[in-house]
Formats: structure tokens, sequence, C-alpha cells
């Protein structure tokens, strides 16, 4: 069975913290994407990466960086976390184009992050 | 840039009923894959189905069809004998066939289940 796990589901950060968001799966994908879930605007692409130490902005980077050091593992960094950075991040990955069937990204449990 | 639009932010539907979820969607390309995912009250986002735009037939998945309208670029989900297990957030995607793999959502549709 796929897995995707995300370090936290509930996270509660002060202003300007550096908060680091892990996921890692099992199924040896390629790709691996961080979204981020806000009421009325569904899911956004904050940064994805094809191949590890490779990474791609997405919609919204602003305020995030990323690091892939290892295949299975892809961490989300908020490098001064802001109020408006208070979202549900959602981890997700899946297999690389020239792969059958590779179209479907499996998704993480999402993290619910507070900052105050 | 592509876009997605699900214009109904809430439906209900009585158990057992059939229930049809909106999305369109705005691109130039010719060749795509459309999704639905759920995401229950719990979190985590499943893939429901998934539908190769260069394919007239509509997908189905026992109690789930689209109603895939590539000239409207409409893009539907029907829910046949809904069941409680059904309630949850949906979201309408889209993705390239080449290119970067990500994946265009939609603003999503809470999905409640009437006993």
């Amino acid at each position: 069975d796929v897995k995707v796990t995300q370090s936290s589901r509930y996270l509660v950060k002060r202003t300007g913290e550096k908060v680091f968001l892990e996921c890692v799966q099992d199924m040896d994908h390629e790709n691996m994407f961080w979204y981020r879930q806000d009421p009325g605007l569904g899911l956004r692409l904050i940064y994805f990466s094809y191949d590890v130490k490779m990474k791609e902005k997405g919609d919204i980077p602003e305020g995030y960086s990323v690091s892939r050091e290892k295949k299975e593992r892809f961490s989300l960094i908020l490098e001064s976390a802001s109020t408006n950075q208070t979202s549900m991040y959602l981890c997700a990955s899946s297999l690389p184009n020239f792969v059958q069937a590779q179209e479907t990204q499996y998704f993480g449990p999402g993290t619910r992050l507070l900052v105050l | 840039a592509q876009t997605v639009t699900q214009s109904q932010p809430e439906m209900s539907v009585q158990e057992a009923e059939t229930v049809t979820l909106s999305c369109t969607y705005d691109t130039s390309e010719s060749d795509y894959y459309l999704f639905w995912y759920k995401q229950p009250p719990s979190r985590q986002m499943i893939l429901v189905i998934r539908q190769e735009a260069y394919k007239q037939q509509n997908a189905t998945e026992n109690r789930f069809s689209v109603n895939f309208q590539k000239a409207a670029k409409s893009f539907s989900l029907k829910i046949s004998d809904s069941q409680l297990g059904d309630a949850a957030m949906y979201f309408c995607a889209y993705r390239e066939i080449q290119g970067a793999q990500k994946l265009v959502f939609g603003q999503g549709t809470r999905l409640t289940i009437n006993p």
C-alpha cells in the first residue's frame, strides 16, 4: 500500500520562528509536492521536486523553502513564520512521467499549522 | 495558466440518492488529465476517479462516474446510491500530460449526506 506520512498533524508556532514540516514516502517515488490548503481556495502548490536535490517553485513559493536530501523525504521550511502562513499543509508524491499510470498523486494526512 | 472552478461550495443529498458535483476548467492544451479527489474529515486526500482527455468514454469507478464534456471544458462527478461514508470535501483537479506534473485544484465542494 502507498504511504505518505507527515511529521505532525498539528503544530503551533510563534511569529518569526523557523518551522520545519517533514514528509516521508515509502513508495520510491521520484516526485514530491508541497501544497497548502485554505478554505475557498482549494490546494495551491508551494514547491515540488523531481529528484533528490532538485526543486521547482510552484505557484506560491514566497516565504517558503524546501529540502530534498534523500529520495523518500521532502521538507518544507518556513524561514520566519508569519500569521498569514497559518494553514493546512499537504504533502504528495507520484511516479515520474515516463512510468505508466504515473499521473496519480498520493497525499499525506496533512499538517495543520497555527502561527500566533 | 490553467484554472479549475467548482461553483458549488456546499451540497447535500439524502442517503441512497444521487448527487452531481460540478467542475469546469480552462486550458489551451488538447491532452491532459482530470481528477476528482475526496478528503474525508480525517483529512487524508484520496483519489476517487481520473479521466484522460484523449479518451471519449467517461470514467466509472463503482458508484462514481464522470460526465466529461471536452468542448465545454466541464467535468462533473456523479455519486450514485450515496452513503454516509461519502461525506467529504471533493476537489476537482487538472494536470498536464507532459511538463510540470503539478495538480491545479478547484476550490472544493463540501458534500453532506443526510440519513
